[in-house]
């Protein structure tokens, strides 16, 4: 059974800050790796998708990593800034329909 | 272009009760899927429709049914309502059913008392 894992579960950076988020899953086989972010109380908004045989994506201050044997993406912000707060998911896809199986999440928070 | 549109943003019902959600998949799109998302865990999988056919259950109980129209736009069906049916539920849609990007909608905010 494929299984997600968010780490940390919470992040608190000074603005500026360049950050990572680790995200693992446990089964290999996957299609893709999408990663989203998610505001308070709101919908979820398509960040990066990356194609299991790709290895990483980028859109402006976003960088995404797949290590696919090892189980594991990497979400990189540069130059984090208070907007970016919010919670950030990913999502493996693997099965022939589009199921994704969703991390719980990591809940950044950008400070002034 | 109008995003993924759903109907209505909150709701509240009572235990026992009978709620239908609507979703409005991107023009052009002919996947729909259905998520459930608690307070402070990652969206889980309900349902996804292509083409009018579900193509993929996720681990629910019968009381959730959903259907899709041939406008594309989907309903979602909770029957007996239950206190831990209380979530945000949320409808993505994609261009077909294999393995595209997933657009998804602001969710609908269900709270059962």
């Amino acid at each position: 059974k494929q299984e997600v894992t968010q780490i940390p579960a919470a992040l608190s950076v000074p603005e500026g800050e360049n950050l990572v988020l680790n995200c693992s899953f446990t089964d290999s086989a996957i299609y893709n790796l999408q990663w989203f972010r998610q505001d308070p109380g709101k919908g979820l908004t398509s960040l990066l998708l990356i194609q299991s045989s790709q290895r990483e994506q980028t859109s402006g201050r976003l960088n995404a990593s797949l290590d696919k044997s090892s189980g594991r993406s990497t979400l990189y912000i540069a130059a984090s800034q208070p907007g970016d707060s919010a919670t950030y998911l990913c999502a493996v896809r693997t099965g022939g329909y589009n199921k994704l199986i969703f991390g719980a999440g990591t809940r950044l928070a950008v400070h002034p | 272009d109008a995003g993924v549109t759903q109907s209505p943003t909150h709701l509240i019902k009572t235990r026992g009760q009978h709620v239908t959600l609507r979703c409005s998949p991107i023009s052009g799109h002919k996947s729909v899927s259905w998520y459930q998302q608690v307070l402070g865990q990652g969206p889980q999988f309900i349902f996804q429709y292509y083409e009018k056919e579900e193509r993929g259950r996720g681990n629910f109980p019968d009381r959730f049914s959903a259907r899709q129209f041939p406008n594309y736009s989907s309903e979602l069906n909770v029957n007996a309502l239950l206190l831990g049916d209380s979530a945000l539920y949320l409808c993505a849609s994609s261009p077909g059913a294999g393995l595209p990007e997933a657009f998804f909608g602001q969710g609908t905010r269900l709270t059962v008392v």
